[in-house]
């Protein structure tokens, strides 16, 4: 069982590429979404989906862009990349129900810098 | 409280020591509250999702309290181990949401 498998591990970009974090889950579930980890702010929320053709904006969603065509990949899109946005970039989903009192389950994380 | 907070920032235990540490959140509408586990390099992993007040939750030697009408919750680990080094973080959730407000993260490290 997989789980939530990203892709790249690790990533360094220039200012101004544009590249795509994939994310893919083999659980069923409904909820998928994409986080932002930089020290000591926690994991901000960037973009989720409630399902497949429907997503939301989070936190922080400025300069990034999601797509859900199918229930199991959910890519984060970033559309020209910036210093700011040198981060660790976590997916995630839950089952059908919501975030709320459901486990989330994570995937190992992409460590991105852009230079 | 408006946002998640969580005390102190980072925390070393000599091993063999129990410890605590603690996140505030904001108690109004409050729905559950998440606690996980953080190794560098790895996925977070979950530890609880709590709902009730007063609830306390327990694995192995890790629990957890929860106190939601003052809108604190405590984390013990008891008998610190140099494998619980990692941050944990913890996350509240709002009634009806789907989005969870992150702490940003005790970082416990336990020296041998």
């Amino acid at each position: 069982n997989a789980g939530v498998t990203q892709t790249p591990k690790f990533q360094v970009l220039k200012t101004g590429q544009s590249m795509t974090l994939q994310c893919a889950q083999d659980m069923n579930h409904e909820y998928m979404s994409w986080y932002r980890q930089d020290p000591g702010m926690g994991l901000r929320l960037i973009h989720y989906s409630v399902g497949a053709g429907i997503t939301d904006q989070g936190e922080v969603p400025n300069g990034y862009n999601v797509s859900r065509s199918t229930t199991e990949d959910f890519p984060l899109r970033l559309l020209s990349a910036a210093p700011s946005q040198t981060s660790v970039y976590f997916c995630a989903s839950s089952r059908q129900g919501s975030h709320s009192g459901n486990t989330i389950y994570f995937g190992e994380g992409s460590w991105l810098t852009v230079v | 409280i408006l946002n998640v907070e969580q005390s102190p920032q980072s925390l070393h235990v000599q091993e063999g020591d129990s410890t605590n540490f603690t996140c505030s959140f904001p108690s109004s509408n409050f729905y559950a509250l998440h606690w996980y586990r953080w190794e560098t390099a790895k996925s977070p992993e979950a530890l609880f999702v709590m709902t009730l007040n007063g609830d306390e939750k327990k694995k192995g030697r890790i629990s957890a309290t929860l106190n939601t009408k003052e809108g604190y919750s405590y984390l013990y680990i008891k008998g610190s181990q140099p494998e619980d080094s990692a941050t944990y973080l913890c996350a509240s959730v709002k009634a009806a949401g789907n989005k969870l407000t992150f702490g940003g993260g005790t970082r416990v490290l336990v020296k041998p």
